[in-house]
């Protein structure tokens, strides 16, 4: 069964770069055709899109977050990454890496990692 | 940019049914999915385009979408779907969530 590990710093520092990696638990990313996705909630908050990638490198990213977000992947550790620069107080949530096959409207978030928490303070 | 409105609380008494609205323009043009959130816990896809449910989701759990709304019904209301939930839906290739309902089980 898949599974999705995000990992990183859970503390970052105003103005630095929040980076975060999601680890997916298959064989070979390249050869299964989906998108990953990341997103994020602030404490008591709704869901945000940050942005997605699939295994060739094509990326989509919000676009109140594409000036400050880089998504890869690295097919040969099954990892997809997340960086965000400049970050604030406001950048302060749960992120989730999730799965969906595509970017069309018959697409979902059918699997979810546990998220993990990232704090933006001094 | 694309919205979507969800009532903020949903309350249901148990056994009852339950109806979670989901309002965007021309949103039935779409396709609306839902996804169960706990307190704590990871979002979990409950109902995707539209009404299909995923294996082992209960068959509680049914989705309509027509015209400018979408509604996730849960029939039957256990004290386990005590949750929030959110809707989504797709405009060009950006991911759109509601802003969630909680729904209260009492």
């Amino acid at each position: 069964q898949v599974q999705l590990q995000e990992s990183g710093p859970g503390l970052v520092k105003p103005s630095e770069t929040l980076s975060l990696t999601c680890s997916v638990s298959v064989d070979s990313i390249s050869r299964i055709s989906y998108f990953w996705g990341w997103i994020r909630q602030p404490p008591g908050k709704g869901l945000e899109w940050i942005g997605s990638i699939f295994y060739s490198g094509s990326t989509y990213y919000s676009a109140s977050l594409k000036s400050r977000v880089t998504i890869s992947v690295d097919t040969s550790k099954n990892q997809i990454s997340l960086r965000l620069s400049s970050v604030t107080a406001a950048d302060t949530a749960v992120y989730y890496c999730a799965r969906h096959e595509g970017v069309s409207s018959d697409s979902s978030f059918d699997l979810w990692g546990r998220g993990t928490l990232v704090t933006v303070s001094s | 940019s694309y919205e979507l409105t969800q009532p903020p609380s949903v309350s249901v008494s148990p056994g009852q049914t339950a109806s979670i609205t989901c309002s965007g323009d021309k949103l039935g043009d779409k396709y609306a999915c839902w996804y169960q959130q706990k307190p704590g816990q990871s979002p979990v896809l409950v109902i995707y385009e539209d009404s299909k449910r995923p294996s082992g989701i209960p068959e509680r759990f049914s989705g309509s979408n027509s015209g400018n709304t979408a509604a996730l019904t849960i029939s039957g209301t256990q004290a386990m779907d005590e949750a929030e939930y959110y809707c989504q839906a797709w405009d060009t290739s950006t991911p759109v969530f509601g802003g969630g309902t909680k729904l209260t089980v009492l």
